[in-house]
């Protein structure tokens, strides 16, 4: 079955560690996106990728990193420096089609919810 | 500015009551397109429509329905005879055309939470 999957579903962190949530999809998808989503504040964009090797910000980057060396996987590292990590991070892929993203829907994984102890 | 406002936070109804999710949007482009999400219990987004800029179109399928008025620059989402496997959080989002948007970055709502009773 075609998807994304996002491990692990629950992750717990203590202060000034860093850890990594994998995505991997296998739907051949060109662009891979990364979002937080809080309580009331709906989902809001950390990074995304278009293309293997290449990124961009969104809106909320900062204390975020993430890589894309291969096309069906776009981890994300939450550092030390994301002051207030814990949350739900959803990670989604599109296709490109007819030289654009911006008409593609977007299909989501299931999240993985991180806790700060 | 681009924004995507939902401004009912919560809404509660009993099973085959109609009911519907209001979405108002902000956006700087001529082209654009309007999506709408289904987030239950267990997290995953599930996609349930997308609506380009030209076409104002009203769409049904099933028991969902969708009114796309420009003029309000509203989208909003009805449901029919409402069941409670209908509960769940409901997003509404935009994207922009290719010119402000090459990254096809969505621009979501805060979401409405939907409740149905048996």
């Amino acid at each position: 079955d075609g998807g994304i999957t996002q491990s692990p579903k629950y992750l717990f962190r203590k202060e000034g560690q860093n850890v990594t949530l994998s995505c991997e999809q296998n739907l051949n998808h060109d662009a891979m996106y990364w979002y937080r989503q809080d309580p009331g504040q709906g989902l809001r964009l950390i990074y995304y990728s278009q293309i293997v090797n290449d990124f961009q910000k969104g809106d909320i980057a900062e204390g975020y990193s993430v890589s894309r060396e291969k096309k069906e996987s776009f981890p994300l590292t939450v550092t030390s420096a994301q002051k207030n990590p814990t949350a739900f991070y959803l990670c989604a892929s599109s296709m490109l089609l007819a030289g654009q993203l911006a008409y593609n829907e977007q299909f989501f994984g299931p999240g993985t919810r991180l806790t700060v102890l | 500015a681009q924004k995507v406002t939902q401004a009912q936070t919560e809404i509660s109804v009993v099973e085959k009551e109609d009911v519907t999710l209001d979405c108002v949007y902000e956006t700087r482009d001529t082209t654009y397109y309007l999506f709408w999400y289904k987030q239950p219990p267990s997290g995953e987004l599930v996609f349930l429509i997308r609506r380009n800029s030209f076409d104002e179109q009203n769409e049904i399928s099933g028991r969902y329905s969708w009114n796309f008025q420009k003029s309000t620059s509203s989208f909003n989402f009805t449901i029919t005879a409402s069941q409670v496997v209908d509960s769940a959080v409901y997003f509404c989002a935009l994207s922009e055309g290719r010119i402000y948007n090459q990254g096809g970055k969505l621009i979501f709502g805060q979401g409405t939470e939907l409740s149905v009773k048996p």
